[in-house]
This record gives C-alpha cells, structure tokens and sequence, in this order.
C-alpha cells in the first residue's frame, strides 16, 4: 500500500513553454501533498505544501506565480511550471500523506528547459 | 529554520556493516526518519524513530537517536550491493514538514 505516482517520469521543453507535472496517490486518500525540487548531488528543498481544496502554501523565495499547484481531489495534485527557463530544470518530487500517517514519496520527474 | 547536517559519502565491502551518521538543530522533532533513494527515484522510508526512544532495531536497520547531542544514525548489518544508495536522514518539525539532510552517498564494493 501507500503508492504515489507521477507523471511524467521525465519532460524535455523549450524555454518558454508550461509544463504540468502530476502526483497521485493510488491506494489512499492524500489530505495533503507537498512538493520538492531537487538539484544534483544536493537535498531535497519543500517549494510548497498543498492541502486538498485550499490553497498551497509557498516555501520562502519559491515563487506561486510561476508554480502553479491545484490539489483539486484527494488523490491527484499538479505542479505546472510556467514559462520554464533552463534553470527550472530540476528533479521534482512530490509526496503524499494521509490523516495522522507518513509521507509517502512519488518516483520524481526529471525535467530539463533547453 | 531546522538544520541537518551529514557527511557526503561512504564505500563499504559487501557483508560489513555501515554506519552514516546526522546531526540536526530542532530538539521539538518528533520523528527522525531515514528515507533511501537509489538513481533517478524517489524517496524510500527505511525506518524512522520517536523522539522519546534510544534505539530502534528492524531487520539489517539499527537507528540509534542521542537525543541530548541531537545526533541520529543509521547502521546497515551486512551491507549487500542493493543498498548502494544516497541515504538521507530527515527531521519532522512542528508544522509537519519534513527537513531533510544533504545526504550520504554508500557505494557497497563486492
């Protein structure tokens, strides 16, 4: 059990373009999903925490305007990277967590700006 | 903010035991984790430990917490080629959030 999903495993895009990143839970019901960038051979850092049916809230110097999360059920929320530049190219993973249980991780999303 | 320390890396002979070690600055946490995460995936629970315990003992996987030098670690008994992996250890502060450490890379030579 406890199985996150995203989607997709990895984007390639051109600068400028919208990329939306999606997070699942499979078997159980996220009240809330919170997602974190990566950068190579360095920690993961939480840009935002989201809990379903309100708004995410943003990690210090992650801007909200330019990613976009919509945790519309209790079981999928979107990350959309607006007007992606090279240096939004990043590992972005998303976890999920029930009521009063653990985070679990989605596989992350490997996306690269050319 | 909460702030947690690790070392970078690691190499082990397959069948020794390792030991990585972390320090962290939130002596309000709760839980103390260590997640695995091999190339390219995410994150994997390992085991975690409650504020209030020593020691904590699950298969290979003995998580000891020195809660007054706020220090964690994780041995791996007989360490196999499928535990090559970074390794991180993370704390839970007040609001939830998990904070994680820079990691620990192990590279288990056969």
């Amino acid at each position: 059990g406890a199985v996150v999903s995203q989607h997709p495993s990895w984007v390639i895009c051109k600068s400028g373009t919208s990329v939306k990143i999606e997070c699942r839970s499979l078997d159980f019901q996220a009240t809330t999903m919170f997602w974190y960038r990566q950068f190579p051979k360095q920690s993961l850092m939480l840009m935002a925490t989201s809990n379903e049916g309100s708004k995410a809230t943003y990690e210090q110097g992650v801007e909200k305007d330019k990613f976009l999360i919509n945790h519309a059920s209790l079981t999928l929320s979107t990350l959309t990277v607006t007007s992606a530049h090279p240096e939004d190219s990043s590992f972005y993973i998303c976890s999920a967590r029930a009521m009063s249980r653990e985070q679990f991780f989605g596989p992350g999303t490997r996306l690269t700006v050319l | 903010g909460e702030d947690v320390e690790q070392s970078l890396f690691l190499s082990v002979r397959e069948g020794d035991s390792s030991v990585i070690n972390c320090t962290y600055t939130d002596s309000s946490s709760t839980y103390l984790y260590w997640y695995k995460q091999e190339p390219g995936a995410g994150l994997q629970l390992l085991t975690y430990i409650f504020s209030n315990m020593d020691m904590k003992q699950d298969q290979r996987l003995t998580v000891l917490l020195n809660k007054k030098d706020k220090h964690l670690s994780l041995r791996i008994a007989d360490t196999q080629t499928g535990d090559s992996a970074i390794y991180f250890c993370a704390e839970r502060d007040g609001n939830n959030r998990l904070a994680f450490g820079k990691g620990n890379q192990v590279v288990v030579i056969p």
